[in-house]
């Protein structure tokens, strides 16, 4: 079956303008993760959906980043005013839901992001 | 969060067992060990959880201490695919519902030929 598909696969942008990456979880997780891991750096957690939960946005890193997930499915991380800083991967990762602590998340390939 | 200590690198030769060690010197009861990989230019991959026991799957063995501050991945005979950053992770049962993975610097594995 289909995994988690992430687009797009490379981005490159200016400093200052706003990008938008798109991510679509395996059907029927209910479960959704960012992450984002910057050069030569770990997997560092953004922000986390469960269901129809407030999602915790406990790792965003400043109020430039937001990211929603409409209908349960699709979601949108957007990053407002990009700054150089901002160059990473951005990984996301889907999951069941609340089943077991041993639940897999599935990485998507991941997002890379150029911000010149 | 309960933190882990792994090696930043190890080798090993193709078709050699391979063991990566972990420290966790503060879980807790309720912690879970997991192990992830990330292969180059992939994003992470599941590899093995286990509690307790050992656990064996078609992709590894996890080897848990008996006081679990400590556990050991086994990969019976690495190939060259198995080249990649491999990452311990605790996850508490407390914590069901919030279910972040905190990733560490993980053990960077180079397969030799």
């Amino acid at each position: 079956g289909a995994g988690v598909s992430q687009s797009p696969s490379n981005k490159v942008t200016e400093k200052g303008k706003d990008v938008e990456l798109r991510c679509d979880p395996i059907s029927g997780h209910t479960a959704l993760y960012w992450y984002r891991q910057s050069l030569g750096q770990g997997l560092e957690f953004l922000i986390y959906f469960q269901g129809n939960s407030a999602p915790d946005k406990s790792g965003l890193p400043s109020d430039r980043f937001s990211a929603e997930r409409t209908g349960g499915s699709v979601s949108t991380l957007t990053i407002q005013r990009t700054q150089q800083e901002d160059s990473a991967v951005y990984l996301c990762a889907s999951s069941l839901g609340f089943t077991s602590v041993g639940e897999t998340q599935y990485f998507g390939p991941g997002t890379r992001l150029l911000v010149l | 969060d309960a933190k882990t200590t792994q090696p930043n690198s190890m080798e090993s030769n193709e078709e050699e067992p391979v063991h990566l060690p972990c420290n966790h010197s503060t879980i807790s009861g309720t912690d879970y060990i997991h192990w992830y990989r990330q292969l180059p230019s992939q994003g992470p991959e599941y590899v093995i959880h286990g509690l307790t026991s050992n656990v064996n799957n078609r992709m590894a063995s996890l080897a848990i201490a008996e006081d679990r501050k400590s556990s050991t991945l086994i990969l019976h005979r690495a190939t060259l695919r198995d080249a990649a950053v491999y990452y311990c992770i605790l996850r508490d049962v407390k914590n069901f519902g919030n279910e972040k993975l905190t990733f560490g610097t993980g053990t960077r594995l180079t397969i030799i030929p």
